[in-house]
């Protein structure tokens, strides 16, 4: 069964600061990976959505890369601002229409 | 433009009352619909995922159940609720390749 983990499971950095956030995954049979963010108490909103023949998405100050063979993704966040304070979830489609999510990186943007 | 509304948005239910939770999608047709449990500080569990009228799909044995009475909507029920079903709650949808979109959640807390 597809396991998926994040890493670190809280981040705090101060404004303007360049972060990097990571995911990984057990099986490289995948369809896409999607990162995600969280506000308390709210849905996900969908960030950014790398399809398996892709390296890489770009959304403004955001950056998604994709690693299939290793495993691995990560999640670029530039000149970071409070606003981005939330939970960043990765989720990866396996063949089948099912969805595996990681257990969410929480960041603190201090101003 | 497709749309996903869920509810109620908050429930309050005693141990051993029934659950019905509801969720409807707009603008699509023939989704991919799932329901997820998100229990504090962990990560997105998959409870069921249809792929079509009357095709249930359940990852996790549980006293919970769902249906999909129709094309755009999916259903999540219990008979009994136990304190442990207690958590926050999402529905979503999706078609072949593309980003899951998810609802703004249901917070069902059991006493």
């Amino acid at each position: 069964k597809q396991e998926v983990t994040q890493i670190p499971a809280a981040l705090s950095v101060p404004e303007g600061e360049n972060l990097v956030l990571n995911c990984s995954f057990t099986d490289s049979a995948i369809y896409n990976l999607q990162w995600f963010r969280q506000d308390p108490g709210k849905g996900l909103t969908s960030l950014l959505l790398i399809q398996s023949s892709q390296r890489e998405q770009t959304s403004g100050r955001l950056n998604a890369s994709l690693d299939k063979s290793s495993g691995r993704s990560t999640l670029y966040i530039a000149a970071s601002q409070p606003g981005d304070s939330a939970t960043y979830l990765c989720a990866v489609e396996n063949t089948g229409n099912q969805f595996y999510f990681g257990t969410g990186t929480s960041l603190t943007v201090i101003p | 433009s497709q749309t996903i509304h869920q509810w109620p948005a908050t429930l309050v239910q005693p141990v051993g009352s029934p659950l019905s939770l509801e969720c409807t999608v707009e603008g699509t047709s023939n989704p991919n619909l799932y329901w997820y449990r998100q229990a504090a500080g962990r990560g997105l569990q998959l409870l069921f995922y249809s792929v079509g009228i009357g095709q249930i799909s359940s990852e996790v044995p549980q006293n919970l159940s769902a249906s999909r009475p129709q094309d755009r909507q999916f259903i999540l029920s219990s008979k009994k609720l136990l304190l442990s079903d207690s958590g926050f709650y999402l529905c979503a949808w999706s078609s072949m390749g593309n980003t899951i979109y998810f609802g703004e959640g249901s917070w069902l807390t059991v006493v």
